[in-house]
């Protein structure tokens, strides 16, 4: 089976860095994914890691550590509009298990 | 490109009642998923397809019933509604597991009361 822990709530201020953590548990790991959802919206896409590192995209960044099984999403200079939740999830066997989220507020 | 789509956008049904939510994508993707998300959940898996005529149960099958006789559809059958069924549905098809984002339809809010 896969499961996932992230932190279910972060609060920053607005023009920080804020990191939100994954740690998962996974047979057959292909890779890490983070999905931004506001409110009433769908998860849209924002990264994906297969390779231990940091891949960076734009104020966002993301790293994995497949040795530690442990991820991290990024967001740099953040706005009010990056408050929404935030879900890792991870790629084995055909299909995506995701975490259960971390709501971002990001206060002025 | 339409990208994903699913009908209906909302719907209530009485305990017993039955319906099915209806996906489809216009990207010739093999790959589509149901997931159901409840308030202020994370995802769960409900069911997959990796192709047309394949079809396999995610982490929370009980209850609900697939197909998929095109590449294009994927509806969802829900028999026998409970309340416990309520919840917002989403689908979501990629082209490939590796290293491609699942695009997600805007999601089907469903009571059952």
């Amino acid at each position: 089976g896969q499961s996932l822990e992230q932190p279910s709530e972060v609060t920053a201020v607005e023009g920080a860095i804020v990191q939100i953590n994954c740690t998962y548990q996974t047979s057959g790991f292909y890779g890490l994914s983070w999905y931004q959802q506001h409110d009433g919206g769908a998860p849209t896409f924002l990264s994906y890691n297969a390779l231990d590192g940091l891949e960076e995209t734009g104020r966002f960044s993301s790293f994995l550590s497949r040795s530690d099984s442990y991820g991290y999403l990024l967001l740099q200079e953040l706005q009010m509009k990056d408050s929404a939740s935030y879900f890792c999830a991870v790629g084995g066997g055909n299909k995506l298990t995701f975490g259960t989220g971390t709501q971002l507020k990001v206060e002025l | 490109n339409a990208g994903v789509t699913q009908t209906p956008k909302f719907r209530i049904l009485k305990i017993g009642q039955s319906m099915t939510l209806q996906c489809t994508q216009d990207m010739n993707h093999n790959y589509m998923y149901w997931y159901r998300q409840d308030p202020g959940m994370g995802l769960k898996l409900i069911y997959y397809s990796v192709g047309a005529g394949i079809t396999d149960k995610g982490e929370v099958p009980n209850g609900y019933n697939v197909s998929r006789s095109t590449t294009e559809d994927f509806p969802l059958r829900l028999e026998l509604a409970a309340p416990s069924q309520t919840s917002v549905y989403f689908c979501a098809s990629t082209g490939q597991i590796y290293n491609s984002p699942l695009h997600f339809g805007n999601g089907t809010r469903l009571t059952v009361t």
